[in-house]
């Protein structure tokens, strides 16, 4: 069965301070790892996917990087636009399905 | 502009009585999906459709009813809702790896 954990639960930090997001999965077989962004009362927002090892993907203070066992959300200089929940999930080959982790909420206080 | 439309946005309603929340998209996507977010159980997929009358389980089907008659259209049926129902509900619209949610449907059923 495929896994998803993200930490931390919730994380709060100071404008322009840089910080980093953890996915760690268990997957039969990778396709992509995905990462969305959720506002409160919003459907999640599209951010990355990744599909191999070494790979990754930058998108204004967002880089997200890939292993065989977690992706990491870095987030660099960050702004209080930035706060919200990100989602991590993974999808297996010839596997429609996504698996989501339940989240990190991130605040960034002025 | 590209959307996924929900409806209603917020319904509360009792136990055993049958209601739909409608899903429609303007991006001609042929796969689409329904899932429920829960506290700390993360997005759960429930039905998923890979195109006009072809629909499949996902995680967490029971008590749901889907139909795809249209490719635009995914609409979620509750025959006979119960308490464990309540739930935040999202229509997504997939193309290629992203996957464009809608609004979310906030559902309590007393």
């Amino acid at each position: 069965e495929d896994q998803v954990t993200q930490s931390p639960e919730a994380l709060r930090l100071q404008e322009g301070e840089s910080s980093s997001l953890n996915c760690s999965y268990t997957v039969s077989g990778l396709r992509g790892l995905f990462w969305y962004r959720q506002d409160p009362g919003k459907g999640p927002e599209f951010l990355f996917t990744l599909y191999s090892a070494g790979e990754e993907k930058e998108k204004e203070r967002l880089k997200a990087t890939l292993t065989k066992k977690e992706s990491f959300l870095h987030i660099t200089a960050p702004k209080p636009e930035d706060s919200a929940t990100y989602l991590c999930a993974v999808q297996a080959r010839g596997n429609e399905k996504l698996t989501f982790g339940t989240g990190t909420r991130l605040t960034i206080i002025p | 502009e590209a959307q996924v439309t929900q409806n209603p946005r917020y319904l509360i309603t009792v136990t055993g009585k049958k209601l739909t929340v409608t899903c429609s998209q303007n991006m001609n996507h042929e796969y689409m999906s329904w899932y429920r977010q829960d506290p700390g159980l993360g997005l759960r997929q429930i039905y998923y459709s890979m195109n006009v009358e072809v629909t499949d389980k996902g995680d967490v089907p029971e008590g749901y009813k889907v139909s795809r008659k249209e490719k635009r259209n995914f609409p979620l049926i509750l025959e006979s809702p119960s308490p464990n129902q309540t739930s935040l509900y999202f229509c997504a619209s997939v193309r290629g790896d992203e996957q464009y949610f809608g609004p979310g449907t906030r559902l309590t059923v007393t």
